[in-house]
């Protein structure tokens, strides 16, 4: 267990919706980051927060957005869905601590199919 | 931009016997970490081994140990006496130092272990 919860586990919704989900990082992490995961596109980075600031940002569509609160967990708000977006999203969590290399702790996951 | 290349989408090795990934990065940063994380049926992101490139010692970890050539910017991966457990995909990984902490994964090999 890697103590980096998500939920829920599955997600079936149709396009044009929007859904959130839920990161509880590891106890004592700073930093949650969200990873997609398709077929195609392999494992992409979206987004990071640190201690509720955005910190690094990659391929994350204008339609998604996410946010960290006061207690350090963070949603991921997926919006006006495509059958593209269906895929495995991930949370992760480190420490972060700068020059460290802290390994990222990953959740199990949420799927999300897009019918 | 860091990009990670595993050009072996799949292998397979017999139970027992020893087995060595590939990976291959660019970069034109002289400090950074590597990663290897293993993703069985389960689906859960699971650290395997990490290393610093400002060490020239190998990582190991129990089983598992890699061959570090920084010049030729190469990162495979050895599991020696494989088990049927390590049958996954495994993702090579590659994270800045300082900054942010994201990590840039490969696009995987699968590793089928034969009994």
């Amino acid at each position: 267990d890697s103590g980096v919860t998500q939920t829920p586990k599955h997600l079936i919704t149709a396009t044009g919706q929007r859904v959130t989900l839920r990161c509880s990082p590891r106890s004592g992490d700073l930093s949650v980051y969200w990873y997609q995961q398709s077929l195609d596109q392999g494992l992409q980075f979206l987004i990071q927060y640190y201690n509720g600031e955005e910190r690094a940002k990659g391929n994350i569509l204008e339609r998604f957005s996410a946010q960290q609160f006061p207690d350090l967990h963070s949603e991921l708000n997926l919006s006006s869905l495509e059958l593209g977006d269906s895929a495995l999203y991930f949370c992760a969590s480190s420490v972060h601590r700068d020059r460290v290399g802290s390994p990222l702790h990953f959740g199990n996951g949420t799927r999300l199919t897009v019918t | 931009a860091q990009t990670v290349t595993q050009s072996q989408p799949e292998m397979s090795v017999q139970e027992a016997e020893t087995v060595t990934l590939s990976c291959t990065y660019d970069t034109s940063e002289s400090d950074y970490y590597l990663f290897w994380y293993k993703q069985p049926p389960s689906r859960q992101m699971i650290l395997v081994i990490r290393q610093e490139a400002y060490k020239q010692q190998n990582a190991t970890e129990n089983r598992f140990s890699v061959n570090f050539q920084k010049a030729a910017k190469s990162f495979s991966l050895k599991i020696s006496d494989s088990q049927l457990g390590d049958a996954a995909m495994y993702f090579c990984a590659y994270s800045s130092q300082g900054g942010s902490e994201k990590l840039v994964f490969g696009k995987g090999t699968k590793l089928t272990v034969n009994p």
